[in-house]
């Protein structure tokens, strides 16, 4: 059963620590999307990679936040300084990247509470 | 600037009448639509999608029907189920590019 594995599932930290979310897409999709939900804001995108290439990172906050993807079946998000505003819940989804269905496979998130 | 509205935050329907949710978008460019549902402590999945060549798509207990010259979709559910119980996430796309704009979702509860 292919699916998006997401750790940790809970981080806590205290401000100004960086922190780390790893995401493992599923094998052969070759899009992966970082989100943040938030109440306000619902699913918000921060950064998504074809075939490990940066396409857009607008939603992200620059001086803070970097996605990365070392190899195909790693995808980074961190956080540094981490702010108690960057508590959320962070998505990780793939995708194969073709076809007109564009329907994304999301993780089950890294829960985030900055103290 | 929301580009995707999901304007009722909660619905509660009973166990086997209908449940409507709707959904508004502004970008003329959206041409392909998704509806996603979420359970507490669980990412989204996908549940139904149309293609603006539509008006209506339909896949068992759920319907999506497309407005385009309103700008509007809306997910049918019959009957709800309580298992239908859930947070419901719309999402609209440009053609076949991959990203994705999602709603501020709309909590479903289905009461017995």
């Amino acid at each position: 059963d292919a699916r998006v594995t997401q750790t940790p599932r809970h981080k806590v930290t205290e401000m100004g620590q960086e922190v780390t979310m790893r995401c493992q897409p599923i094998l052969g999709h070759n899009t992966v999307f970082w989100y943040r939900q938030t109440m306000m804001q619902g699913l918000e995108l921060l950064a998504y990679f074809r075939n490990r290439a940066p396409l857009d990172d607008s939603g992200m906050p620059k001086d803070r936040f970097s996605a990365e993807m070392p190899d195909a079946t790693l995808a980074t998000l961190k956080i540094q300084p981490s702010e108690p505003r960057d508590s959320a819940v962070y998505f990780c989804a793939s995708g194969p990247g073709w076809g007109a269905k564009n329907i994304q496979y999301f993780g089950a998130g890294t829960r985030l509470s900055v103290l | 600037d929301q580009q995707v509205k999901q304007n009722s935050p909660s619905l509660s329907v009973q166990e086997g009448r209908i449940s409507i949710l709707n959904c508004d978008y502004t970008n003329s460019m959206f041409d392909y639509f998704l509806w996603y549902k979420k359970y507490p402590a669980e990412g989204p999945t996908f549940l139904i999608s149309i293609s603006s060549i539509k008006d209506k798509n339909e896949d068992g207990r759920f319907t999506v029907f497309l407005n385009k010259s309103a700008k509007h979709l809306s997910l049918h559910i019959v009957p709800s189920q309580p298992g239908d119980s859930a947070v419901y996430f719309c999402a609209a796309t440009p053609g076949t590019a991959s990203k994705l704009t999602f709603g501020t979702g709309t909590r479903l509860q289905v009461t017995l």
